[in-house]
């Protein structure tokens, strides 16, 4: 199985900063990985594909990038509308399988 | 408008069997597979298998020999049965549409709790 490993496992940021929440694959996933909000008792929603293709009504502000095995999530100007737990997942290969998770806070 | 919709037992005793359904809308179960994925209370997410809009499924190893996954088209449900359940099977358990957009679209969850 592919290992995600995503880091770091909790942020804290101001408003209008930038953060970056990054994931490594275990091998080579081929842009085949995905990027996921969730907001506290709801459902994950997709904010990246491909690795760098933003999803249908997600904020400019959220950008992904990456290659190979390495690859991260970059969100410009924090709002306060992003707080929430974010996730990492290869479509690569089955099983995917998800990074740990990234839990976003306002500082 | 895309849908699915969990449905299931919020209790199960250990050892018993999880039934749950996945009812969809706004697409049909011969253009798109369907994914089941859980996630335990204030943990990760773990993908659990997928049934293939071919009707071709595809486990989680770690699942398998304990995870059944099968669908009715005519109905647009997909049925996730899973035996020999235990505490540590305690998770919200959510069906999600693959396709060329991975997991665009999610079902609200169902909490399943795993407790005599």
């Amino acid at each position: 199985d592919i290992q995600m490993t995503q880091s770091p496992a909790s942020l804290s940021a101001s408003l209008g900063e930038t953060v970056t929440i990054e994931c490594r694959a275990s091998e080579d996933i081929y842009n085949g990985l995905a990027w996921y909000q969730q907001k506290p008792g709801k459902s994950p929603q997709l904010l990246i594909y491909n690795a760098n293709s933003l999803h249908t009504g997600v904020p400019s502000r959220f950008s992904g990038s990456g290659s190979g095995t390495q690859y991260s999530l970059k969100i410009n100007s924090l709002q306060s509308e992003d707080v929430a737990s974010y996730f990492c997942q290869q479509y690569y290969d089955y099983p995917f399988t998800f990074g740990s998770g990234t839990k976003l806070e306002i500082k | 408008q895309v849908q699915l919709k969990e449905s299931g037992p919020g209790l199960v005793q250990p050892s018993q069997t999880l039934s749950l359904t996945c009812t969809v809308s706004g697409f049909s179960l011969m253009d798109y597979s369907v994914h089941w994925v859980r996630q335990p209370p204030g943990k990760g997410l773990e993908w659990m298998g997928r049934m293939k809009y071919d009707g071709d499924t595809y486990y989680n190893s770690a699942l398998k020999s304990r995870l059944s996954i099968s669908r009715d088209t005519s109905k647009s449900q997909v049925f996730l049965k899973m035996n020999s359940l235990q505490t540590e099977d305690t998770a919200i358990y959510y069906c999600t549409r693959g396709g060329q957009l991975p997991f665009a679209y999610w079902g609200q969850g169902t909490l399943v709790t795993v407790s005599s």
